[in-house]
C-alpha cells in the first residue's frame, strides 16, 4: 500500500525566510512525486512534480523541491517566502503503473508571518 | 495548463432533497475523472474514479447509491448526492486527468463545491 507522511501540522516562517515543507512516502517502485497549493476554499493548484532526472525540481511560484531516493523524501522548498504564500500544501505520489491513483499526504499548512 | 470547471462553486440544500454537482474539462479530453471529499483542514479524500462511458469504481466505505456518479462524455463527469443530509456537507472536489501515456497523464483539480445541507 502507498503512503505519504506530512509529520508536521502547521509550519510558521518568517516573511523573507527559507521555507521547507516535509513529506515522505512508502510505495513499491520509483513513483511519480507531486506537490500542490490550496488556498481557503479552492481546489488544488499544482506546483511541481517529479518523474524523473535531476533530482531537483523547480516549480510555480519560486518553489522547488528535492527528490531523495534513499531517504524516500520529497521536501518543498523555497528560498524567500511571502506572506502569500501561507495556505495548505500536500505532496502525493502516485506509482508507476497499476492504478494509478493519487495518494495524498494530510496536508500542512504554511503560514508566513509578515 | 489544461482547466477544470465545477459548478455550482457552492450549493445550500435542505435535508432530503439531491445536488447534482458538475465537473468539466474545458480545454482536453479526459476518459478519466476523480471525485474527492475533503473535511475542513483534512486531506482529500478519494470517494470514486469515473471512466468515460462506465460504471465509476467506488472507493471502500463509500455508498455508491448516494453518490452518483455519470460520466457520459469525454468532457463532463457528474456527481449527484442524493437525499442530502447534514453529514454530507463537505468541499467537493473532481480532477481529471487527460488522455494519454506515461508522465504526460497528469491530473487537473476543479476549484470545488462547497455543499452545506440544512
Amino acid at each position: 500500500a502507498q503512503s505519504v507522511a506530512q509529520p508536521e501540522d502547521q509550519v510558521n516562517v518568517a516573511e523573507g525566510n527559507p521555507l521547507t515543507v516535509k513529506c515522505t512516502y512508502s510505495v513499491s517502485g520509483n513513483p511519480y512525486l507531486f506537490w500542490y497549493v490550496q488556498y481557503p476554499n479552492r481546489g488544488l493548484q499544482f506546483l511541481l512534480k517529479y518523474i524523473t532526472g535531476d533530482n531537483l525540481v523547480k516549480g510555480s511560484y519560486g518553489f522547488e523541491a528535492e527528490f531523495n531516493k534513499s531517504q524516500t523524501s520529497f521536501h518543498l522548498k523555497k528560498p524567500s517566502a511571502l506572506v502569500s504564500d501561507s495556505a495548505l500544501y500536500f505532496c502525493a505520489v502516485r506509482p508507476r503503473g497499476g492504478n494509478n491513483r493519487l495518494a495524498f499526504g494530510k496536508g500542512n499548512q504554511v503560514v508566513v508571518i509578515p | 495548463g489544461a482547466v477544470v470547471s465545477q459548478h455550482p462553486s457552492w450549493v445550500i440544500c435542505k435535508s432530503g432533497t439531491s445536488v447534482k454537482i458538475e465537473c468539466r474539462s474545458l480545454d482536453f479530453q479526459a476518459t478519466t475523472m476523480f471525485w474527492y471529499r475533503q473535511f475542513p483542514k483534512q486531506s482529500l479524500m478519494l470517494m470514486a474514479t469515473s471512466n468515460e462511458g462506465s460504471k465509476a469504481t467506488y472507493e471502500q466505505g463509500v455508498e455508491k447509491d448516494k453518490f452518483l456518479i455519470n460520466h457520459a462524455s469525454l468532457t463532463l463527469s457528474t456527481l449527484t448526492v442524493t437525499s442530502a443530509h447534514p453529514e454530507d456537507s463537505s468541499f467537493y472536489i473532481c480532477s481529471a486527468r487527460e488522455s494519454g501515456s506515461g508522465a504526460r497523464d497528469e491530473q487537473f483539480f476543479g476549484p470545488g463545491t462547497r455543499l452545506t445541507v440544512l
